[in-house]
């Protein structure tokens, strides 16, 4: 079964603090994307690699957000410094297969809220 | 800007009732998929659609794709508590998907 540990579940910090936010997938697969959903926006893609290698990273907001993934079992997602309108979750999915219909597995998500 | 547009953005209704929910875009989709989200929960795939015109039925739930491809609908037979959820399009086109902003249902008891 495919599955997406994500850590920390919840974070909570100062404005102009790092972040960091934390993928492990449990099962194979060839697609890592990060996402990041508010009321306001939605679901709005931010990154996404394939066989770890980072390919559209248009949706990234700004500078201050990166991510990287060292490897098939990890990746990190930072911001640098954080912003009050940072506060949003984030989830990690992974998908297996080149098709973009292919179904894509989500973790349960941080919730990050930046004071 | 959404490429994709859901509505209701929120629905409230009791146990047993019908619903149809929307999804539209100006934009052809090569496949388009509808997901379930429940609170704390990162969203689960119910279905993918990917011919005009296609129906397809997951026990009390229907979900159509419109024959030119750039719309589709879920519609939920007897409603049930456990329902309740965010229902989240997302749509296919040219190698990239995108979803919209999700319909909140809300089913009483």
């Amino acid at each position: 079964d495919a599955g997406v540990i994500q850590s920390p579940r919840h974070e909570v910090t100062e404005m102009g603090q790092e972040v960091t936010l934390r993928c492990k997938p449990i099962s194979g697969h060839d697609y890592l994307f990060w996402y990041r959903q508010t009321m306001m926006r939605g679901l709005e893609l931010l990154i996404y690699f394939n066989n770890n290698v980072p390919i559209d990273d248009s949706g990234m907001p700004e500078d201050r957000f990166s991510a990287k993934m060292p490897n098939a079992s990890f990746s990190t997602l930072k911001i640098q410094p954080s912003e009050p309108r940072d506060s949003a979750v984030y989830f990690c999915a992974i998908r297996s297969g080149g098709a973009f219909y292919n179904e894509q597995f989500f973790g349960p998500g941080t919730r990050l809220t930046v004071l | 800007t959404q490429l994709l547009e859901q509505s209701p953005q929120f629905l409230s209704i009791q146990e047993g009732e019908n619903l149809t929910v929307y999804c539209n875009s100006s934009s052809v989709f090569s496949s388009l998929q509808w997901y379930r989200q429940e609170p704390g929960e990162g969203p689960v795939l119910l279905v993918t659609v990917v011919t005009g015109g296609e129906v397809k039925k997951l026990k009390r739930l229907t979900f159509q794709f419109g024959d030119a491809r750039k719309d589709s609908s879920l519609h939920i037979t007897a409603a049930q508590p456990g329902d309740t959820g965010l229902y989240l399009c997302a749509g296919v086109a040219n190698n990239d998907m995108r979803f919209g902003a999700g319909t909140r249902l809300t089913v009483k008891p």
